[in-house]
């Protein structure tokens, strides 16, 4: 069955610090990794995507790893900042699947002042 | 703001009663998904259309459950005969998909229209 899995479910760090979001999958056959963002009551946000050739990518103060091999991922969140408070979810898409996405349950992440 | 809006932003509704929901995609995407999302957990899917096609559903799309895309642009979620377990956030994306690409195309996500069934 495909599943993506995230730990930690949630996770309370203070402003500037650093931290990172785990995500295992058994996605198969892969085709692409994607980190979102989503605010409490708004729609999920695209922050990075990734495929398989790809183990690194960053945006801003975001950088996602992807060890296709042992099929992990990890989104490293440097200098927190208040804004960052919201769910992070790990997705991911199978080949000739319509684009059809799988979901983690996501990482509430809260930064505290 | 991605460019996908959703309409209405809250429903709330009693029990046994119809409701639809209209989502705009980004205008040049051929695609269009709808996901359900429950607090604390990640979206799942439920359909998806190729410009007018509806090419999947989700077995937890139940007969209650009907959405269109007549014309290959908005789309609507219809739900008949609400029940409490329907209470979720209902979101949509939209995506364009370019031939042989298998579907990996980045997806953009409306604000969800929040369900609630009394």
């Amino acid at each position: 069955k495909n599943q993506v899995e995230q730990s930690p479910q949630s996770l309370i760090i203070l402003e500037g610090k650093n931290c990172t979001l785990q995500c295992n999958y058994t996605v198969s056959p892969f085709s692409n990794l994607r980190w979102y963002k989503q605010d409490t009551g708004r729609g999920p946000v695209s922050l990075t995507i990734m495929t398989f050739s790809e183990n690194t990518k960053s945006n801003g103060r975001y950088t996602a790893t992807l060890d296709a091999d042992t099929k992990q991922s990890s989104l490293h969140i440097t200098a927190s900042q208040l804004s960052d408070s919201a769910s992070y979810i790990c997705v991911v898409s199978a080949k000739n699947q319509g684009g059809k996405l799988i979901f983690g349950q996501g990482t509430e992440l809260s930064v505290k002042p | 703001d991605t460019g996908v809006s959703q309409d209405p932003r809250h429903k709330i509704t009693k029990r046994g009663q119809n409701v639809t929901f209209r989502c705009d995609p980004i205008s040049e995407h051929n695609r269009l998904y709808w996901y359900r999302q429950t607090l604390g957990q990640g979206p799942e899917f439920l359909t998806y259309f190729q410009n007018e096609a509806q090419l999947e559903k989700s077995r937890l799309l139940s007969d209650r459950f009907s959405a269109e895309r007549p014309k290959g642009s908005f789309s609507t979620l219809e739900i008949q005969r609400t029940e409490q377990g329907d209470s979720a956030m209902y979101l949509c994306a939209s995506s364009l998909e370019i031939l042989g690409t298998g579907g990996s195309n980045e997806q953009f996500f409306g604000p969800g229209t929040r369900l609630t069934v009394l």
